[in-house]
């Protein structure tokens, strides 16, 4: 099956300092979704890219869909501390369109 | 703001046990998911939902597992009997479709179950 991968796993950064992660199919995918978990709460939609090469921005980040789609990233400019958790990606698959998440990559930031 | 809405919020039960749980999905969403998420991954597709009926459950353990949607509004998960590696963070999630716009998922604050 379809299988989504995430690196890193964890990254600690120093408030002000920038933060990438990078999100990696193993199929071609028709769209990716990102979602922020904060610590205690539930997931939460950020955005859906759709186009090969796409690239959107949200305030201090930037998220990327690759040409192949099959990979993609997210880009935060200046961490803040209110940027702290969990970042997953998402891909459909299957007849049903159904979502496989990535492992994450747990954000902290220090001040 | 709308939101889904899950209960209990927390549950601890002893192994053998049976266990239930709630799920209402924001008004007008057709489509309805269960996920387990074990604490540092992501979430897991156990059920999803169109409307009353079932378009995925290849990851739910059935010998254990079932999930309704009765009306096509609100859902239950069940699991008889709870087992040990049944610890988890259940999520329940509604969109309103699947696939092109508006599939977005909108997660409810999940239900923490504990099995002793």
């Amino acid at each position: 099956g379809q299988q989504v991968m995430q690196i890193p796993q964890y990254q600690h950064v120093q408030e002000g300092e920038d933060f990438t992660t990078y999100c990696n199919s193993s199929t071609t995918l028709s769209n990716i979704q990102w979602y922020k978990q904060r610590p205690g709460g539930h997931p939460v939609f950020l955005i859906q890219l759709v186009k090969s090469g796409e690239v959107k921005k949200q305030k201090r980040l930037t998220f990327q869909f690759g040409e192949a789609k099959k990979n993609s990233s997210l880009h935060i400019t200046a961490t803040q501390t209110t940027d702290v958790g969990t970042y997953f990606c998402a891909g459909p698959s299957g007849s049903a369109r159904q979502l496989t998440f990535g492992s994450g990559t747990q954000l902290t930031v220090l001040p | 703001e709308a939101e889904v809405a899950q209960s209990p919020r927390y549950k601890i039960t002893e192994k053998s046990q049976a266990v239930a749980f709630w799920c209402d999905p924001i008004s007008g969403h057709a489509t309805l998911y269960w996920y387990r998420q074990i604490l540092g991954q992501g979430p897991e597709l156990l059920v999803q939902f169109q409307d009353e009926s079932v378009v995925d459950d290849s990851q739910l353990p059935k010998d254990r597992f079932s999930a309704e949607r009765l009306k096509g509004v609100d859902s239950t998960l069940k699991i008889q009997p709870a087992e040990l590696g049944d610890s988890a963070m259940y999520l329940c999630a509604s969109s309103l479709t699947t696939g092109g716009q508006n599939n977005e998922q909108f997660f409810g604050p999940g239900t923490r179950l504990t099995v002793l």
